[in-house]
């Protein structure tokens, strides 16, 4: 079956502009979390969803960052006015059941580059 | 703070020799442990997941081990392959989210 698909694959924003990145979970995937990979580095967790519900933000470096997924599916990662340390690979990842326990399957990324 | 540190950062090495990564984690109060390998401009892909309340898991050639105790994993790669080059890391599950060390990136030679 298909896997978790992000859009776009690259992304080149000049600094200011707002960017919104597309995760695409795993169908019937019921958690989907957003990370973030800056070059040499392990990823970072920025947001997690259960469903609809977005329960834990705290991984957000700043209020420029805004997450949502209104259906329970797709979900979209916007970045406003970015800046050139948002300059990073953004992971999204699901999983079938609620919380972060088990298996978590990732997709490609959308890599970032703001000049 | 849980902090995850792998050892070594990088790693060359000859086709068919026996492999050890190491994983080790701050707070032993973990969900469960997982190994990913990434391979370069990819996405992460899952190998191995643990529970908090096992020891180890294999699949195929490679072996995982988990000691809560003293906040230690290791990856065992039997027999490694050109193939198997790539970045390795260790994540740990504590409060749903995953934590995740820099990795190891392994280069195996012909």
């Amino acid at each position: 079956g298909a896997g978790v698909s992000q859009s776009p694959r690259y992304k080149v924003a000049k600094r200011g502009q707002d960017v919104a990145l597309r995760c695409d979970p795993i169908s019937g995937h019921v958690s989907l979390f957003w990370y973030q990979q800056a070059l040499g580095q392990g990823p970072e967790f920025l947001t997690y969803f259960q469903n609809e519900a977005q329960l834990d933000k705290s991984g957000l470096p700043s209020d420029r960052f805004f997450a949502e997924r209104p259906e329970g599916s797709v979900s979209t990662l916007k970045i406003q006015r970015t800046q050139q340390e948002d300059s990073a690979v953004y992971l999204c990842a699901s999983s079938s059941v609620g919380g972060g326990r088990n298996e978590q399957f990732f997709g490609p990324g959308t890599r970032l580059t703001v000049l | 703070k849980q902090e995850v540190t792998q050892i070594p950062a990088a790693l060359s090495v000859p086709e068919g020799e026996n492999l050890v990564l190491n994983c080790s984690f701050t707070d032993s109060a973990i969900y469960n442990l997982q190994w990913f390998r990434q391979d370069p401009g990819k996405g992460l892909t899952s190998l191995l997941l643990i529970q908090s309340s096992q020891r180890e898991q294999t699949s195929g050639r490679l072996n995982a081990s988990l000691d809560k105790s003293s906040g230690r994993s290791t990856l065992y790669i039997a027999a490694s392959q050109p193939g198997d080059s790539a970045t390795y890391l260790c994540a740990v599950v504590r409060f749903d989210k995953l934590i995740f060390g820099t990795g190891t990136r392994l280069q195996v030679f012909p």
